[in-house]
């Protein structure tokens, strides 16, 4: 079956633009994750949603990142006046339930560049 | 809080030769542990995990990896590498219980020379 997919794969743009990210999970994956994955930085941890209901936001770099999911389905990470710190991939995630053993399934990521 | 420690950012190795490449984690709580295989192009997949039983798993292309309780460390061994094992590698450490999320190390970088 398809995997988990993002969209746009590759995003250019200018300071202080906002840009959205989004993402497809796996059908009847109940838990959706956003990680981002900086140069030498590994994978940082930014948001999970188990359905719709995003209980820990503490991963978000700042206010200026926000995410939403809807139908228990898409989600979208939105980045609001870009910075050049921003710029890294950003990667999705979704698992069958939210467990701690249930295996992540990665997406290919969105590679965010911000001129 | 969770952290994970790989202490190897690059490992060069040459083809057929073993590698090793280690794995620290903190946690107050029993945990989930993972290794996440990046190949190049290509996203993030499961390489292998430890979630109960025998301390050692396997995957399926000869990789394993020794969950060791008292040492916190999750280190991954390949007795033979091939040139296909060239890929970014990522132990990862999930709660058994509490937070939901999945913690990542920094990644190794493993490139085999002919």
């Amino acid at each position: 079956g398809a995997g988990v997919s993002q969209s746009p794969s590759n995003k250019v743009t200018e300071k202080g633009k906002d840009v959205e990210l989004r993402c497809d999970p796996i059908s009847g994956h109940t838990a959706l994750y956003w990680y981002r994955q900086s140069l030498g930085q590994g994978l940082e941890f930014l948001i999970y949603f188990q359905g719709n209901s995003a209980p820990d936001k503490s991963g978000l770099p700042s206010d200026r990142f926000s995410a939403e999911r809807t139908g228990g389905s898409v989600s979208t990470l939105t980045i609001q006046r870009t910075q050049q710190e921003d710029s890294a991939v950003y990667l999705c995630a979704s698992s069958l339930v939210l467990l701690g053993n249930s295996p992540l399934h990665f997406g290919n990521g969105t590679r965010l560049t911000v001129t | 809080a969770q952290s994970v420690t790989q202490l190897d950012s690059q490992v060069p190795v040459f083809e057929e030769a073993p590698v090793e490449l280690r794995c620290n984690y903190s946690s107050s709580v029993s945990v989930y542990l993972f290794w996440y295989v990046q190949y190049p192009n290509q996203g993030l997949q499961l390489l292998l995990k430890y979630l109960s039983g025998s301390t050692l798993v396997e995957s399926i292309n000869g990789f394993e990896a020794e969950f060791n309780k008292s040492q916190t460390s999750f280190h991954l061994r390949k007795p033979s590498v091939h040139i296909s094992d060239t890929a970014e590698y990522f132990c990862a450490v999930s709660d058994r219980e509490g937070a939901q999320k999945l913690v990542f190390g920094q990644g190794t970088r493993l490139t085999i020379n002919p």
